[in-house]
């Protein structure tokens, strides 16, 4: 079945050492997103790709990076992380980002820092 | 600010009722609304979504309204199931972009 795939559904690092999450998608959609939940909380959108165009939340920490190398790839790369950035991040997708699609999320990556 | 509120206590009712969730929003007024389902653990999964000139759909037991006046989206689940617990956001635009904001959800507890 087509899907979208996180790996890997548990992360542990460390204080400051970074870490890369990635996230597959057999949908051929043409829009990624990257969201960050915390326990309880609602998914916040850190940025999305339509395509290979990036789009940054003004509010995203410039600690959190992203790529996408092709279609079905993306990477959420955590240069320094910090206590507070343990959470759970999930990875959708949409086919083209029009109003009103719905997203096709991941099971998440959950990630803990020690 | 613009936001978007769900009941963050527990909603707790016994097997067979219906049970009730609700999202309500501020200042935006957005041209949808969508409801997804998320198990403990789990990326959210899309059950429905009601457009603005929408009053209310329908999918199997479940049931959205969606009162532009109110700026109030009610979710229905009839004939509840234990299977039906889990945690239920709200999600909409929040300004003239595309980018869905996402409520915090409510936890829905249904007892056999």
């Amino acid at each position: 079945d087509a899907m979208v795939i996180q790996n890997p559904r548990y992360q542990v690092t460390q204080f400051g050492k970074p870490v890369t999450l990635s996230c597959s998608q057999t949908l051929n959609h043409n829009v990624m997103y990257w969201y960050q939940q915390k326990s309880s909380q609602a998914p916040k959108l850190l940025f999305h790709y339509y395509d290979k165009d990036f789009n940054n939340e003004a509010d995203t920490p410039d600690n959190f990076q992203s790529r996408r190398p092709n279609t079905s790839f993306c990477f959420l790369d955590i240069r320094s992380p910090g206590l507070g950035d343990a959470a759970m991040y999930l990875c959708a997708t949409s086919p083209r980002g029009a109003v009103g699609e719905k997203l096709f999320f991941g099971s998440g990556t959950q990630l803990s820092v020690l | 600010s613009q936001k978007i509120e769900q009941n963050s206590e527990a909603l707790n009712i016994q097997e067979g009722k219906t049970a009730t969730l609700t999202c309500n929003y501020t200042n935006y007024s957005p041209a949808y609304l969508q409801w997804y389902r998320q198990d403990p653990g789990r990326g959210p999964v899309f059950l429905l979504l009601i457009r603005e000139n929408e009053k209310e759909k329908r999918k199997e037991r479940l049931k959205v309204t969606f009162d532009t006046t109110l700026k109030q989206s009610l979710f229905h689940i009839t004939a509840s199931q234990p299977a039906d617990s889990a945690t239920y956001l709200c999600a909409l635009k929040l300004n003239a972009g595309n980018m869905l904001t996402f409520g915090g959800g409510t936890r829905l507890m249904v007892k056999p």
